[in-house]
């Protein structure tokens, strides 16, 4: 069964450092999309993106921020500089439709030190 | 604002024994609904979805959800809860026009012998 792939599977960084989380989405799908989960909340959307441009972000999305797709199969988070509270675990997840059924990814675990 | 409340923070069933987890929504329009579950150290896996038609839908593992719109309740059940139930799970709805899912805070199960 064809799955979304993350890595990697924890990121170690020191606060100020940038991070580049990477996801393979599922190889047919248009929409893809991040959320992140501090330890203990819930899961929470940041973004999605569709047709090489965001489409959707929420207000924790901020200019720290930036997604691509670089190579019309990996889809990267990226944060330019970390703070302590992005520790989180960060899924990224991909869609056939907008509103249709999401497929995650297993997270990437960052611990910003 | 679209929303979901999973009011029960954490529930232990025995083994064996029937469960219900509930889940209630804030949406204007029909909603789409999606439970997740998070086994630990795991991503989030779909166990089922409700788009329109049958209220009742059925899922994989055993689990089913039945979508009340007059109580804007999405509650999942299953009628013999097996020790590899334990885990976090996860109602969510559809929210932006990009089909970014809205979560609730999530229910942990715990499965006692």
């Amino acid at each position: 069964e064809p799955e979304v792939t993350q890595t990697p599977s924890h990121q170690v960084t020191q606060m100020g450092q940038e991070v580049i989380l990477r996801c393979v989405p599922i190889s047919n799908h248009l929409y893809f999309y991040w959320y992140r989960q501090i330890l203990g909340q819930k899961v929470e959307f940041l973004v999605s993106f569709y047709n090489n441009e965001i489409s959707e972000k929420s207000e924790i999305f901020d200019d720290q921020f930036s997604v691509e797709r670089p190579d019309g199969s990996n889809f990267t988070l990226k944060i330019r500089s970390t703070k302590l509270e992005d520790s989180a675990m960060y899924f990224c997840a991909s869609s056939e439709m907008d509103g249709n059924i999401q497929y995650f990814g297993a997270g990437t675990r960052l611990s910003v030190l | 604002a679209q929303s979901v409340t999973q009011p029960d923070i954490h529930i232990t069933v025995s083994e064996g024994a029937s469960l219900e987890l509930r889940c209630n929504y804030s949406y204007g329009a029909t909603p789409y609904l999606f439970w997740y579950v998070q086994s630990p150290g795991q991503g989030l896996q779909l166990l089922l979805k409700y788009f329109s038609g049958d209220t009742l839908v059925q899922g994989i593992k055993g689990f089913e959800a039945e979508f009340k719109r007059s109580q804007s309740s999405f509650n999942l059940r299953k009628p013999s809860v097996h020790w590899s139930d334990a885990a976090e799970y996860f109602c969510a709805v559809v929210g932006g026009s990009q089909g970014n899912l809205i979560f609730g805070k999530g229910t942990k199960l715990s499965v006692k012998p």
